[in-house]
């Protein structure tokens, strides 16, 4: 079955630093959605992107999607204490429904003050 | 937008009963999800409710374990039954918003002894 694959699983910055973390699927996507969860929270939505190449920005998030459809990257420059949490891609399940999502283990990000 | 309420927003049960997760949105939503997250681990699908009929389970999950009920457009229940140690993880509800987007319940915090 589709897979996806997320690294690093950790990452551990200093104030300031830049993050990033990336994606890969099994299959080509559809789309790919990113979500943050802060800990003892629940996921939140951050973005979608769609197209071959698409790369949006949310202030100092940038995100990419592969030309394959099959692999993203979520940016973060000069972290804050505010970024802190675990960060998941996820994309529609092979043959089923665009909303039945596969999420990524994840990458827990904690930042140093 | 959505907003999800998820009660209970934990629990601490005995091995062999059951714990009935209740999901209620303000608005009316066509498909609803559970997921249940594992500590420290990714998010699983484990099944899609739609009103007016059974719920769709995914691989390695079945109804005699997890019923499902979906009696309207803006209310779930999950059930967790005869439960063991092996079910203690975070389950979620989630309802797709526009098209685009997953949003989540705060989830139910499950503990079996």
């Amino acid at each position: 079955g589709q897979q996806v694959m997320q690294i690093p699983q950790y990452q551990h910055v200093q104030e300031g630093e830049d993050f990033t973390t990336y994606c890969n699927s099994s299959t080509t996507l559809s789309n790919i959605q990113w979500y943050k969860q802060r800990p003892g929270g629940h996921p939140v939505f951050l973005i979608q992107l769609v197209k071959s190449g698409e790369v949006k920005k949310q202030k100092r998030l940038t995100f990419q999607f592969g030309e394959a459809k099959k692999n993203s990257s979520l940016h973060i420059t000069a972290t804050q204490t505010t970024d802190v949490g675990t960060y998941f891609c996820a994309g529609p399940a092979s043959g089923g429904s665009n909303y039945k999502l596969t999420f990524g283990k994840g990458t827990l990000l904690t930042v140093n003050p | 937008s959505a907003v999800i309420s998820q009660k209970p927003s934990r629990d601490i049960c005995q091995r062999g009963t059951s714990l009935t997760i209740q999901c209620q949105v303000d608005s009316q939503v066509t498909m609803m999800f559970w997921y249940r997250q594992q500590p420290g681990q990714s998010l699983t699908l484990i099944a899609t409710a739609n009103q007016g009929s059974e719920a769709t389970y995914e691989s390695g999950f079945v109804i005699d374990k997890f019923p499902i009920s979906r009696p309207n457009l803006t209310f779930s229940t999950l059930t967790v039954s005869n439960m063991s140690p092996e079910d203690s993880s975070i389950y979620l509800c989630s309802v797709e918003v526009g098209n685009e987007k997953l949003f989540f319940g705060s989830g139910t915090q499950l503990s079996v002894l």
